[in-house]
């Protein structure tokens, strides 16, 4: 069962910084099955990315998503103020897995 | 617009049972698989189950199998989600979601409480 870690576990920014976003896995995994995505608090998540570095609809391109393998990384370029969330990366297969996430707060 | 809408939430006693429903509109759901997602209070997210798009093929986390059960029906536009034997540890927000790329669309969610 492949297990995602991601960190750190919170990171602490100010807006206009730049985010950078760990996600690892315990084996090695398709990059077409690993997605992101953010959570705000309330409210349900949202899908940013797709295949590791497909944005999802209407995601702005200040997110990027890169990796292979069982290291993954998303980032983002320049903090808005609305991009203070918690963020998770799962495998979209098998049991679709998700990480424990990862909090974005303002520094 | 697109929208998820689940309903059905609520309180209920360890052992109990209770329906989820989830309303969608506009895409065209007959032909999209469908998950639901749940997430404990101050947790992470844990899929559940999904199901296919005819409802031929049906997949369980193991923390549900044998006690949960995913369905459908494409004439209502309606994906459901049976809750049998429920625990505690069951307690969560309850999320159906469009299973295409990823977890592309999601509903606003709806509460489970299991408690005595």
């Amino acid at each position: 069962e492949i297990v995602l870690t991601q960190s750190p576990g919170t990171l602490s920014l100010s807006p206009g910084e730049r985010a950078t976003l760990s996600c690892r896995a315990s084996q090695s995994v398709s990059s077409t099955y690993l997605a992101w995505y953010q959570q705000k608090p309330g409210q349900a998540p949202r899908l940013l990315m797709y295949g590791a570095s497909s944005r999802a609809t209407g995601i702005p391109d200040r997110f990027s998503g890169s990796g292979s393998g069982t290291d993954f990384t998303l980032t983002i370029s320049r903090l808005e103020p609305e991009d203070f969330a918690v963020y998770y990366c799962q495998h979209f297969a098998d049991t679709k897995r998700f990480g424990q996430g990862t909090k974005v707060e303002i520094k | 617009e697109v929208q998820l809408a689940e309903s059905g939430g609520g309180l209920v006693q360890p052992g109990g049972s209770l329906r989820l429903s989830c309303a969608v509109s506009k895409f065209i759901f007959s032909t999209s698989w469908m998950s639901w997602v749940r997430q404990a209070p101050g947790k992470g997210l844990e899929w559940v189950a999904n199901i296919k798009n005819d409802g031929s093929e049906i997949y369980y986390a193991d923390s549900v199998k044998g006690r949960f059960t995913i369905s459908r029906d494409n004439a209502k536009n309606s994906l459901y989600l049976q809750m049998n034997s429920l625990r505690v540890e069951d307690t969560a927000v309850y999320y159906c979601a469009r299973d295409g790329d990823a977890f592309d669309l999601w509903g606003q969610g709806t509460m489970v409480t299991v408690s005595s």
